[in-house]
């Protein structure tokens, strides 16, 4: 099956400052990627939809000047979570679409951000 | 409002039973739907796939596909404790949209 990479795996900062978050699709080009982000024993919540050498599109209630969003190439898509707050503390996790009209997705391992 | 539901759960069942996961869609257009484990603290993991109404088998699972009552359920045959995971129903609508369910938790007891 596709794989996907997430990197950093885990990442614990201080609050106000910046964190990127790399998705990678390693055997497949990705026309499609996907940002969502759980909180603990509660559902995913989709953040954004990414297509390559576009903006992001985002959802309803997700501030676009606070997760930056950047899908530079077929395989690489980055999450920037600027002046992250405790409250941004969460699982992060990326998924990608094949596409050609397949429309699984295949998600990354997550990454899980802790703000103190 | 697209939705997808599913039963929180927790669904308990013996060891060696089978498991039933139900989930139904809103949207009458939905094209592709999955089911997906997660186990606690990890991503999502694809079990898988079906596009038809009927059934389809793979090794211990089997989705079945209802499009006219918009119903779609994964059997677990032969239950094993490794099982135990929360598992996630999704709708394919179109235009680059998949919607998850809230997932149902199961227990497969040893």
């Amino acid at each position: 099956g596709a794989v996907v990479s997430q990197h950093p795996s885990r990442v614990i900062c201080k609050s106000g400052t910046s964190v990127k978050i790399e998705c990678r699709s390693l055997d497949f080009q990705a026309t499609t990627m996907f940002w969502y982000r759980q909180f603990p024993k509660q559902s995913l919540m989709l953040m954004a939809t990414s297509n390559e050498g576009s903006k992001a599109t985002y959802e309803q209630g997700v501030e676009k000047d606070k997760f930056l969003i950047n899908h530079a190439s077929l395989t690489l898509s980055t999450l920037t979570v600027t002046s992250a707050h405790p409250e941004d503390s969460s699982f992060y996790i990326c998924s990608a679409n094949i596409g050609g009209g397949v429309d699984t997705q295949y998600f990354g391992p997550g990454t899980r951000l802790t703000v103190l | 409002q697209k939705e997808v539901e599913q039963n929180s759960g927790p669904l308990s069942v013996p060891e060696g039973a089978i498991a039933s996961l139900n989930c139904t869609y809103s949207d009458r257009g939905s094209q592709s739907f999955f089911w997906y484990r997660q186990y606690s603290g990890k991503s999502p993991e694809l079990i898988m796939f079906i596009y038809s109404n009927g059934d389809k088998e793979d090794g211990r699972f089997t989705a079945q596909l209802n499009k006219a009552s918009q119903y779609v359920s994964l059997l677990i045959r032969d239950s094993q404790p490794s099982d135990s995971a929360t598992y996630l129903c999704a709708v394919y609508t179109g235009g680059f949209k998949t919607i998850f369910g809230a997932g149902t938790r199961l227990f497969v007891k040893a």
